[in-house]
């Protein structure tokens, strides 16, 4: 059973702060990680895959990097936007996960951006 | 372009019965994976649909069971529900590699009583 943690699980940022946040997966076998945003009522939207280690991906003011050795990747959001309150999930696949390269999802971080 | 469509939204059900979910993937996407949410957790793997046949399948009992047609599109199916299958079901879909991004539909709401 892979263990996927993310932390923290929820955080109240003001306005305009930046805010960060980590995901530790199984550092053997590693194959993908991938990002993805939940926002209430709406389905979850997919922020990167990342695949390398030292991999860094950047997506307007969200940014991701990755370390597939020490198994660990941290999401950042620069200046959060009110709009950015979202549960931040990260999803690990192993080379071991079987011919679908399955996710194992951690149970996410809830940012909360207060006005 | 439409994305993952599901049907039906929301689903009331009683212990003993069967239900069945039902998922349009996006368009061009060819695979197609089950997820069941329960609340305060992360999405977890029930199977994934490719070229018609289920490619792998997470740690579900055989109640749960599903389909895919030659237009991609798929179902969920679960048999004699128990109280605790009441969670959010989630569809996605992808390119065929696990390094491509999944595409969400907005999930069925299942609830069992």
């Amino acid at each position: 059973i892979l263990n996927v943690e993310q932390s923290p699980q929820s955080l109240h940022v003001q306005e305009g702060d930046s805010t960060n946040f980590t995901c530790s997966f199984p550092s053997s076998n590693f194959y993908a990680l991938h990002w993805y945003r939940w926002e209430t009522a709406k389905s979850p939207e997919a922020l990167f895959v990342m695949t390398l280690n030292g991999d860094e991906k950047k997506k307007g003011r969200i940014s991701a990097t990755l370390n597939t050795k020490e198994g660990y990747s941290y999401l950042y959001i620069k200046g959060s936007q009110p709009e950015d309150s979202a549960t931040y999930l990260c999803a690990f696949s192993s080379i071991s996960s079987g011919s679908a390269r399955q996710l194992t999802f951690g149970s996410g971080t809830q940012l909360t951006v207060l006005p | 372009d439409a994305g993952v469509t599901q049907s039906p939204t929301h689903l009331i059900k009683t212990r003993g019965q069967q239900v069945t979910l039902r998922c349009s993937p996006k368009s061009g996407h060819d695979t197609v994976s089950w997820y069941q949410q329960a609340l305060g957790q992360g999405p977890q793997f029930i199977f994934q649909y490719y070229e018609e046949e289920e490619r792998q399948r997470g740690n579900f009992p055989d109640r749960f069971s599903g389909h895919q047609f030659p237009n991609y599109s798929s179902e969920l199916n679960v048999n004699a529900l128990l109280l605790g299958d009441s969670a959010l079901y989630l569809c996605a879909s992808s390119l065929s590699g696990g390094r491509q991004p999944q595409h969400f539909g907005d999930g069925t709401r299942l609830s069992i009583l």
